[in-house]
């Protein structure tokens, strides 16, 4: 039971151009987001955040949008970097229940073409 | 700062041989995970310590055991290890609880393979 979902394996962007990744969650109970890069050999690196309270969160280059009614977010990149390319992993919990586990989706590796 | 540490960065086990992984954070963070990474399979959380004294299971538990040392330490242990365990694995520990900002931060990561 895949509780957090990202359905595309793969995006390959132009240097300059946006990119979305998306991410869907099923858990309603779900109220606070995050997005994490990871390089390869290394750890994941964190992004951005949003709480299930706002619909979009900026910092930089990077806004997530979160929609509630779809369990839906996306993170855009604009512009993309070739320093962007990496995987990309969405993580969800319930944070307001008082579960502190973060579940993770399958990640979305993206390929910023120079 | 070192954030979180994890050693070995990299174990050979043969079928059957156990192994304890460690973790240290000296952000002074309440809550600690351990999670593996898998291709295709994203990250998935295989224990958790929400609290020093407390641990929980997550995702994929079975063939792992772990320990709150204290508050900084959070270790995995294979009593007994199987090729299906050959993966990454990832520390990670969060504020979890208190005033700060939600967010996991990880380590580095360890490679085991099992043969």
């Amino acid at each position: 039971d895949q509780q957090v979902k990202q359905n595309s394996p793969s995006l390959s962007v132009q240097e300059g151009r946006i990119s979305i990744l998306n991410c869907d969650y099923t858990n309603s109970m779900f109220d606070y987001f995050l997005w994490y890069k990871k390089y390869p050999a290394e750890g994941p690196t964190f992004l951005i955040s949003i709480s299930s309270i706002k619909d979009k969160n900026e910092d930089g280059r990077f806004t997530v949008f979160l929609n509630k009614s779809a369990k839906h977010l996306s993170l855009h990149i604009v512009p993309s970097q070739p320093g962007d390319s990496a995987v990309y992993f969405c993580a969800a919990s319930a944070a307001r229940v008082g579960t502190y586990k973060y579940i993770f989706g399958t990640g979305t590796r993206l390929k910023v073409l120079a | 700062n070192a954030g979180v540490t994890q050693t070995p960065k990299f174990q050979v086990l043969k079928t059957g041989q156990s192994m304890t992984l460690q973790c240290a954070q000296d952000m002074n963070h309440n809550s600690m995970y351990w999670y593996r990474q898998d291709p295709g399979m994203g990250l998935r959380l295989i224990y958790y310590s929400a609290s020093e004294g407390t641990t929980d299971k997550g995702e994929v538990p079975n063939g792992y055991n772990v320990s709150r040392l204290n508050k900084r330490e959070f270790s995995l242990r294979l009593e007994s290890a199987a090729p299906s365990q050959t993966s990454v694995y990832f520390c990670a520990s969060s504020e979890f609880g208190g005033t700060g900002a939600n967010v996991l931060t990880f380590g580095a990561g360890s490679r085991l393979t099992v043969l």
